[in-house]
């Protein structure tokens, strides 16, 4: 079954940085696009991020841009966040998504999320 | 990024049906696929309605529509374990990014 699990998620001061990690299995991890997607404390959900199969195109939410860097490992089926320059407002569970076959503007399944806190 | 629009809140009793909306615009819901994400107790959000399809395991008294900016996810015959949180989204081609709804939370009284 299409399982992913996210990692990497801690507690880390303002302008610090932090990986994330998204270990995919169950499914050909390197036809799939993914999405990083997070949800502030009490808040709703919010767009990160998105990669595509292959790795070729990737896009990021306004919010996000220029600080944080989604990338890929097809050969370890995994999906990476490299968060730079972190601000109190990225305090979020951030989740992976996997996209439905065919459709690279939704998602399909979804991991249980890690932790980011930002604080001093 | 504009969010799309979602109701704050929708309820109704066991067995009833409700109808949850989604309004953007020609950019995204007009021109993208729509999909429907259910949040209960704050978990992982779980996929319910992507476009017109039924992830397996959602059962069928879900369903989905969209009449031109507007989509709309459908729940007939509402169960005490519908209720949660419900997001919408959709890709908008103009920002080049994804958009969520800001959410509808579903009680079942």
């Amino acid at each position: 079954q299409v399982q992913l699990v996210e990692s990497g998620g801690g507690v880390v001061q303002p302008g610090g940085s932090l990986r994330l990690s998204c270990a995919a299995s169950g499914f050909p991890f390197s036809s799939y696009g993914i999405h990083w997607v997070r949800q502030a404390p009490g808040k709703g959900l919010e767009w990160v991020a998105f990669i595509r199969y292959d790795g070729t195109n990737k896009y990021y939410a306004d919010s996000v841009k220029g600080r944080f860097t989604i990338s890929r490992d097809n050969s370890k089926n995994t999906l990476y966040l490299q968060i730079n320059s972190l601000k109190a407002k990225d305090t979020a569970i951030y989740y992976c998504a996997k996209t439905p076959p065919g459709d690279p503007y939704n998602f399909d399944y979804w991991g249980q999320g890690t932790l980011v806190t930002v604080s001093s | 990024q504009s969010a799309l629009t979602q109701e704050a809140s929708v309820s109704g009793t066991v067995g009833q049906k409700v109808t949850l909306s989604c309004t953007g615009n020609s950019n995204n819901v007009g021109g993208y696929a729509v999909g429907w994400y259910q949040q209960i107790s704050h978990g992982a959000p779980k996929t319910v309605m992507f476009g017109n399809s039924l992830p397996s395991g959602i059962p069928d008294r879900f369903s989905g529509s969209k009449s031109g900016t507007t989509a709309s996810l459908t729940i007939s015959g509402l169960q005490p374990e519908d209720e949660g949180d419900y997001y919408c989204s959709t890709w908008d081609y103009s920002l080049n990014a994804h958009l969520f709804g800001g959410g509808t939370k579903l009680t079942v009284l």
